[in-house]
């Protein structure tokens, strides 16, 4: 079955700390989507990547990079130089078909 | 806006009552989804329009649960007889493209709804 498991449920770190969020995904799928979205407290998920499955490329956009690695089902997040305006739930959801799978999401707070 | 709308944004109701959520999708879109989540959780499917066609149901808890979208552009989500186990946040989402096309554009989401049942 489709799974995704975000084993961290809150992360606290310092303004300008470096985190790692984590991703593990399960499917049976050879071609496959995966995504992450911030959901903030106003409640909105906003859209932050999108990967597919053939694309194995590390990708950056600012303060924030994704690591895909297909040999251990992980699609990784990292925040660099951390900001109070970081703070929310991140998830990591797979597509399966048209509907996403999400994972449980991991609560990021980020001390001033 | 240009963004997905979803009204009311707060809902309360007592338990057995009926409610009734609104999505407005980004105009265009073909797709349209709604999603429950509940607290310290992710959302999890309920239901998938291609225009006014409702293709997929499966996520939807009971018979107690319908959505609609009879022109394929505003949807609603209707619950009849509202349970204390119905509390959750309800998330639209909107995409632009239908199944079968290999378009992959994320889906879109609105705010959501918070029904909270008495």
């Amino acid at each position: 079955a489709q799974k995704v498991t975000q084993a961290q449920t809150e992360i606290s770190v310092v303004e300008k700390e470096d985190v790692t969020l984590d991703c593990v995904y399960e499917t049976r799928d050879t071609t496959y989507y995966l995504f992450w979205y911030k959901q903030p407290p106003s409640g909105e998920l906003v859209f932050l990547i999108r990967r597919n499955s053939f694309d194995e490329q590390n990708e950056i956009s600012g303060r924030y990079s994704w690591n895909f690695q297909k040999s251990t089902s992980s699609f990784n997040f990292t925040i660099t130089a951390s900001q109070v305006v970081d703070s929310a739930v991140y998830f990591c959801a797979l597509r399966e078909s048209y509907k996403y799978i999400f994972g449980t999401g991991t609560r990021l707070k980020v001390l001033a | 806006g240009a963004g997905v709308s979803q009204s009311p944004r707060y809902k309360v109701a007592k338990r057995g009552q009926d409610v009734a959520l609104r999505c407005d999708p980004i105009s265009g879109h073909v797709s349209l989804f709604w999603y429950q989540q509940a607290l310290g959780q992710g959302p999890e499917f309920l239901t998938y329009f291609q225009n006014e066609a409702q293709l997929d149901k499966s996520g939807l808890p009971s018979d107690r649960f319908f959505a609609e979208r009879p022109e394929g552009s505003v949807s609603t989500l209707k619950i009849q007889r509202t349970q204390q186990e119905d509390s959750a946040v309800y998330l639209c989402a909107s995409s632009p493209a239908g199944l079968g096309t290999g378009d992959s554009r994320p889906q879109h989401f609105g705010d959501g709804t918070r029904l909270s049942i008495l």
